[in-house]
């Protein structure tokens, strides 16, 4: 069965402090895709970085990084330099689409990161 | 302006009571899905709908309704509410393409009491 599991409930750093949140999959599929989201303390969900299971090079965007190890089954995500603006409740997510039931998701329960100045 | 679009914002309501949330997408996007937001246990997928007239269950359809009329709308029914229900929601839509997961765009959120 598909599953995410984000271990880490809540993470406290200081500012400009690097933190990594994790994320561990689970899927029988070859084919399947995963996606980072960000909730702000307003609520709504920011796309962050999708990823399809054949592509295993890691991301860099600004102060974001990913890194998608597929022999662990791990997509963790990296904020370098925090800031207070980056602190949210963020998503990891899981679809694994096949012809006849594409964009199933599966989310994680939430990584809660407080930067504190 | 690209966008999804939920409604109402906020719902108080009492148990029994049917109520419609109601969504829609300026996109074009093929698919549509609603979630429901719980404490420590992230999003998790109500229905979801490939195209017009096809929907199917997610991991927790159980006492909730969904309508795929137009390809712009997917309507959230909650026929008998029950304060279990008590929840954040959230719509969501994508381009669907078969055998691909587009990116999710999602709605604002919609914030139930059951009571």
């Amino acid at each position: 069965a598909q599953k995410v599991t984000q271990a880490q409930t809540e993470i406290s750093v200081v500012e400009k402090e690097d933190v990594t949140l994790d994320c561990v999959y689970e899927t029988r599929d070859t084919t399947y895709y995963l996606f980072w989201y960000k909730q702000p303390p307003s609520g709504e969900l920011v796309f962050l970085i999708r990823r399809n299971s054949f592509d295993e090079q890691n991301e860099i965007s600004g102060r974001y990084s990913w890194n998608f190890q597929k022999s662990t089954s791990s997509f963790n995500f990296t904020i370098t330099a925090s800031q207070v603006v980056d602190s949210a409740v963020y998503f990891c997510a899981l679809s694994d689409p096949s012809l006849y039931n594409f964009n199933k998701f599966y989310f994680g329960s939430g990584t809660k990161l407080n930067v504190k100045p | 302006e690209a966008q999804v679009t939920q409604n109402p914002r906020y719902l108080i309501t009492v148990t029994g009571k049917k109520l419609t949330v109601t969504c829609s997408q300026n996109m074009n996007h093929e698919y549509m899905s609603w979630y429901r937001q719980d404490p420590g246990l992230g999003l998790r997928q109500i229905y979801y709908s490939m195209n017009v007239e096809v929907t199917d269950k997610g991991d927790v359809p159980e006492g909730y309704k969904v309508s795929r009329k137009e390809k712009r709308n997917f309507p959230l029914i909650l026929e008998s509410p029950s304060p279990n229900q008590t929840s954040l929601y959230f719509c969501a839509s994508s381009l669907g393409v078969a055998g691909v997961t587009d990116t999710q765009y999602f709605g604002p959120g919609t914030r139930l009491t059951v009571l």
